[in-house]
C-alpha cells in the first residue's frame, strides 16, 4: 500500500497525559500536513511541512502541541497535557509539492481518532 | 467570514439519479484552486475532483463533475448514476493564491445519502 498511513487509529487517554501520533506519507512526496477534525466540522489546519521544515503553524496549535517531521520523511505529533476539549480525529495529509500550490493536491490517512476522557 | 460555504447539511438522493452538492466560496485571489473530497464513515478523506481559477473546461472525473462558475464565486459537485457507496461526508475545499499560502481551507460539509 503506497497511501498516507497514520498510526494509531485509535487512542483513548485520561485527561493530563501525553499521546504521540504518527504519520508515514506518500514516499517522494515533500509536503505533509496535520489537521485536526472534530464531529460536525471540516478539517482544521494544524501545521504543515516542507521536507522536515515546520513553515506554518495554526494559532489553534497551543504550546501543548508540537510536530516533526525530522528526516523529512514520516512525522510525530505529540500533545503533553492532554484535555477533554483535544478529543478530535487527526488527519495527516502529503503532497508533492510540484507545480503551484493551487494544484497541489493532498492525499489524506485514514486518522487517528482521540478520545481524552 | 466563511471561505468555503456548504449549505446544505444533509442530502438525499435514489440510487442510479444524480446529485449536486453545492459549494460557494470567497476569494479575492485570481490565482485559486477547488477541491473536492469524500469522506466515508471509515474516516479516510479521497480526493475526488480539481477546478483551477484558470481552467476553461469544468473538471471531470468519471461519475464527478464540478460545475464551476466563476462570477458567481460557486463550484458545485455534481455526482450522475448515483451508487449506494456514494453515501459519505462530501468536502470543498479551497487553497488561495500561487506561492506562499498552502493551507486550504475546507467547508463544514455535506452529508449524502443514497437510498435504493
Amino acid at each position: 500500500d503506497t497511501g498516507v498511513s497514520q498510526n494509531p487509529r485509535h487512542k483513548i487517554t485520561k485527561r493530563g497525559q501525553n499521546v504521540t501520533f504518527r504519520c508515514d506519507p506518500i514516499s517522494e512526496h515533500n509536503r505533509l500536513y496535520w489537521y485536526r477534525q472534530t464531529l460536525g466540522q471540516g478539517p482544521e489546519f494544524l501545521t504543515y511541512f516542507q521536507n522536515e521544515a515546520q513553515l506554518e503553524k495554526s494559532r489553534l496549535l497551543s504550546d501543548r502541541f508540537s510536530a516533526e517531521r525530522p528526516k523529512g520523511s514520516f512525522s510525530t505529533l505529540e500533545i503533553q497535557r492532554t484535555e477533554q476539549g483535544d478529543s478530535a480525529m487527526y488527519l495527516c495529509a502529503s503532497s508533492s509539492g510540484e507545480g503551484v500550490t493551487r494544484t497541489d493536491t493532498q492525499y489524506f490517512g485514514p486518522g487517528t481518532r482521540l478520545t481524552v476522557l | 467570514a466563511q471561505k468555503i460555504t456548504q449549505t446544505q447539511p444533509g442530502m438525499f438522493v435514489q440510487e442510479k439519479e444524480a446529485v449536486t452538492l453545492d459549494c460557494t466560496y470567497d476569494t479575492s485571489d485570481q490565482s485559486y484552486g477547488l477541491f473536492w473530497y469524500k469522506q466515508p464513515s471509515s474516516g479516510e478523506m479521497i480526493f475526488l475532483i480539481y477546478q483551477g481559477s484558470y481552467d476553461e473546461q469544468n473538471a471531470t472525473e468519471g461519475r464527478y463533475s464540478l460545475n464551476f462558475q466563476k462570477a458567481r464565486k460557486s463550484a458545485n459537485l455534481v455526482i450522475s448514476a448515483s451508487q449506494l457507496g456514494d453515501s459519505a461526508m462530501y468536502f470543498c475545499a479551497m487553497r488561495e493564491g500561487q506561492a506562499g499560502s498552502y493551507i486550504p481551507t475546507f467547508g463544514r460539509g455535506t452529508s449524502l445519502i443514497v437510498h435504493p
